[in-house]
């Protein structure tokens, strides 16, 4: 077990339609982080919370919203996605968002837009 | 910018060592780590380098050349389960990680 969470696992949508990422983490941390995981591209950092405080947003299209209502919880909420978002969603916590915190990544979410 | 390079794929064979070299340049360098990420499962820490040298952790070991822009993960007595992509990230200052492509590591028996 990781000690972070995230639900559902696998999610396809239409560009039309609203869904959320969940994100839970059970470590007491106080940072958390979306990433996107495309097929043969790096990991790009999406957004940084840090004590409840967005503190990055990596230019990223406003079909992604995330919100953040405690340290424990993260969403990611998406709406008229675009068949190119479909990738791997992986949330990550950190004691702080000090960049020499190891973070600890949750499982990830398969996002397939059609 | 931000660059980190790493070869794509590496094949090795059960019982061997591998290298897995990881090359950056980026406007800011804290520290480097590498994560290991099974297919379809979150990528899990390794190790955390700062300083030039080589840190041993069991199996696996990482060395760091700040000066080159250079580090590499070794890993001895390759088993398969080894079988993984292995990250490299770099710890930018306050702009975060930076992770390379990744290596996709094959162990064959």
């Amino acid at each position: 077990e990781t000690g972070v969470t995230q639900t559902p696992r696998h999610l396809v949508m239409g560009m039309t339609n609203k869904k959320s990422l969940k994100c839970e983490q059970h470590l007491g941390h106080n940072a958390m982080y979306w990433y996107k995981q495309s097929a043969k591209k790096p990991l790009e950092l999406m957004f940084v919370y840090n004590f409840k405080e967005q503190t990055e947003n990596n230019s990223v299209p406003s079909r992604f919203s995330p919100e953040c209502p405690n340290s424990s919880h993260l969403f990611l909420h998406l709406h008229t996605l675009q068949p190119e978002d479909s990738a791997l969603y992986l949330c990550a916590s950190s004691p702080t968002a000090e960049s020499t915190d190891t973070q600890y990544f949750g499982p990830g979410t398969r996002l397939t837009v059609l | 910018g931000q660059n980190i390079d790493q070869p794509t794929e590496m094949t090795a064979t059960e019982g061997a060592i591998v290298q897995i070299n990881c090359t950056y340049q980026t406007s800011g360098f804290n520290g480097l780590f590498w994560y290991q990420q099974h297919a379809g499962e979150a990528p899990t820490f390794l190790s955390y380098n700062v300083l030039d040298g080589l840190e041993e952790k069991g199996r696996f070991s990482s060395f760091l050349s700040r000066s080159k822009g250079y580090s590499y993960l070794l890993l001895k007595e390759l088993q398969m389960k080894d079988s993984a992509s292995y990250l490299c990230a770099v710890d930018n200052y306050g702009q975060n990680f930076v992770f390379g492509p990744g290596t996709r590591l094959s162990v064959l028996p």
